[in-house]
């Protein structure tokens, strides 16, 4: 089973509102990271999770705050986000972070800021 | 950091093969991947290479990895409308970053 599961898939907020995408994984793996897709383009980086540990921000304005409760648990809080935040946002894991440990996509929440 | 280039766009017949290309900077990339995505849908993982290897074949794809020239291609073989999709090739760099292309839409025709 190479499952990552995200939650919600659809997601419509205000500019104003507090919300979290939730992605969940029961593989085993110890790294885990959230990506940020715009249409047509490829995913950005933006946070890598190692053991439970934030191991890598990309430089993520603080409207974004992620959060590994437990091994298998990643969310990302949002809170005042902008229109431009809209995007596909793909949760990932891997066994551990690179030595060609495979990254697994979710299917991803898309998000919309109105 | 790396680059990773690909063509943005392939067009291919229902059948035939399809060859997608990608080049890379970092000569010290160890593995390279290539990834598809359907319409709405995640990333899914297609295959990858080592980087001490050439060729590697799964089924109706065969990666082959010409380091030298930092140059990887995927193809297809017999494709399928269900081949449909838009396909990233990634480097993963010393800090353990992917790098992701563009991506290369390829459209199967009847």
């Amino acid at each position: 089973d190479t499952e990552v599961t995200q939650t919600p898939k659809h997601l419509v907020m205000g500019m104003t509102n507090k919300k979290s995408l939730k992605c969940e994984q029961h593989m085993g793996h110890r790294a885990m990271y959230w990506y940020k897709q715009k249409a047509k383009k490829p995913p950005e980086l933006m946070f890598v999770y190692s053991y439970e540990k934030l191991s890598i921000n990309e430089s993520v304005p603080s409207r974004f705050s992620p959060e590994c409760p437990n091994s298998s648990l990643l969310n990302l809080h949002l809170h005042a986000l902008q229109p431009e935040d809209s995007a596909l946002y793909l949760c990932a894991s891997s066994q551990e972070r690179g030595g060609g440990n495979t990254i697994y996509f979710g299917e991803g929440s898309w998000l919309t800021v109105v | 950091g790396e680059d990773v280039e690909q063509s943005l766009f392939l067009s291919v017949r229902e059948g035939d093969s399809s060859v997608i290309n990608c080049t890379y900077t970092d000569s010290s990339s160890t593995y390279l991947y290539w990834y598809k995505q359907e319409p709405g849908a995640g990333l899914q993982l297609l295959t990858y290479i080592f980087s001490n290897m050439d060729m590697k074949q799964d089924q109706r794809l065969t990666v082959l990895l010409n380091k030298k020239d930092k140059h990887l291609s995927l193809r297809i073989a017999d494709t399928q409308t269900g081949d449909s999709a838009i396909y990233f090739c990634a480097a993963e760099s010393n800090d353990y970053k992917l790098s992701f292309g563009a991506g290369t839409t390829v459209t199967v025709r009847a």
